[in-house]
């Protein structure tokens, strides 16, 4: 069974350019989760999607969004993009309702020039 | 406001030796915690724990739940150099889901 997969792996912009991270769950998953690392912080919840629907979003500026499609898989966008937004953005699926067996991709890292 | 406090930040230990990791939280309508280990990628699940006073073990490491004082703690005997890693912490309610910012175990040889 195919995991959660993210694309592109690295991505490299310069300031005030705009970024699309993408992501597929595991079959069956509906509901995706997006987190972002900065580099030696913690992991900081961003969005959580359910069935199409968002959920809940962390305190983040408006210009992270994101959305998620019929088929469940799911775009971050981050327009203007400031130098503090280079980090590590982990993508992470589960079963509806099931936020806690969450399984996580690879990530993309994401390096604002 | 809901948060996630993991003590101590980092730790340094020798092979061996026996840690103790923290986790205190606030979270409304409190659901779950997991405790989640991360070497270079994305974290790995180790528990998770909705219950007061029932112990998770899996090998040398274990973890327990106070739901009263609101905590968890991680524990790992016999450290070994492969325990090196962030350990992460996540709370959660049905909407909500709050990770502490880690505690940072080095275990040198």
């Amino acid at each position: 069974e195919a995991g959660v997969t993210q694309s592109p792996t690295h991505l490299i912009k310069t300031r005030g350019q705009q970024a699309t991270l993408r992501c597929s769950p595991i079959s069956g998953h509906t509901s995706v989760y997006w987190y972002q690392q900065a580099l030696g912080l913690g992991l900081q919840f961003l969005l959580w999607y359910d069935e199409g629907e968002e959920r809940n979003r962390g305190n983040f500026p408006p210009r992270f969004s994101g959305r998620q499609f019929p088929n469940y898989s799911s775009e971050l966008n981050v327009n203007a993009l400031e130098l503090e937004d280079s980090a590590l953005y982990l993508c992470a699926s589960s079963a509806p309702g099931g936020w806690e067996t969450q399984y996580f991709g690879p990530g993309t890292r994401l390096l604002v020039l | 406001e809901d948060k996630v406090v993991q003590s101590p930040l980092s730790l340094v230990v020798h092979e061996g030796d026996t840690v103790t990791l923290n986790c205190s939280y606030e979270v409304t309508n409190f659901r779950s915690l997991l405790w989640y280990k991360q070497e270079k990628k994305a974290p790995t699940f180790l528990f998770m724990l909705t219950s007061s006073g029932i112990e998770k073990k899996s090998g040398r490491l274990s973890s327990i739940l106070d739901k009263k004082e609101l905590f968890s703690i991680l524990n790992i005997t016999a450290t070994q150099t492969g325990d090196s890693a962030v350990y992460l912490c996540l709370a959660g309610n049905n909407r909500k889901l709050i990770w502490g910012l880690g505690t940072s175990l080095a275990v040198n040889p």
